[in-house]
């Protein structure tokens, strides 16, 4: 079946420092990707989404590229913020489904000033 | 636009009690979703409803029913609440677009159940 595995929090940084949270997908098919968010006592954001291999995602200085060769997604930021700390959640989507958004488990992220 | 709603925000039950989530959404989605959100274990589908008085299961159903009378209420309803289901439950909705469904969900703030 369809599935998403991502690294496991939580991760601690420094401001400024680079960030990576890897993610890969298993699925048959051709599924879009995505990267939500999830601040303190709130839902789930899209942060941001990619739709077929090459593509790249972009957002508030994140960016992660659809990789089908390895399958994976992994997400990236230059020079993170203390407002970066949040759980953030790599998921697929197939064209076809009508309900199934698949979510990772989450990797939490807090941010050092 | 308020968005995706749920009332309440938190609630305290007994084994055994029975209670019902609301989730409202005032964008016209056509798609709506119940997720519940465990530690370590993401978000999994519940129920779901693809259009007004339509519902179908989700990956962990059991325990839980919904209905979807109005096109913009999507309800959960636990009948006999167990400590299993202590959990935080989202609500999202999707949206067609001429016709196609398109592949974002958005998401509400979140209901925190315990049950003791």
């Amino acid at each position: 079946g369809n599935s998403v595995t991502q690294m496991e929090g939580p991760v601690t940084l420094s401001e400024e420092a680079f960030l990576t949270i890897n993610c890969t997908y298993t699925a048959t098919g051709y599924p879009s990707l995505f990267w939500y968010v999830q601040y303190p006592g709130e839902g789930l954001q899209l942060l941001l989404k990619a739709t077929k291999a090459d593509d790249k995602g972009s957002n508030k200085g994140f960016e992660a590229t659809y990789r089908k060769e390895t399958t994976s997604f992994h997400l990236e930021k230059g020079s993170v913020q203390v407002s970066d700390s949040a759980v953030y959640f790599c998921a697929l989507s197939m064209y076809s489904s009508a309900s199934k958004i698949i979510f990772g488990s989450g990797t939490r992220l807090s941010i050092r000033p | 636009n308020a968005g995706v709603t749920q009332t309440p925000k938190f609630r305290v039950l007994k084994t055994g009690q029975s209670m019902t989530l609301l989730c409202a959404q005032d964008m016209n989605h056509e798609y709506m979703y119940w997720y519940r959100q465990d530690p370590g274990m993401g978000l999994r589908l519940i129920h779901y409803s693809v259009g007004e008085g339509t519902t179908a299961k989700g990956e962990v159903p059991d325990g839980y029913n919904v209905s979807r009378l109005k096109k913009q209420n999507f309800l959960l309803g636990l009948e006999s609440a167990a400590p299993s289901q202590t959990s935080v439950y989202f609500c999202a909705s999707r949206p067609l677009k001429d016709r196609v469904l398109l592949d974002t969900q958005y998401f509400g703030p979140g209901t925190r159940l315990t049950v003791l």
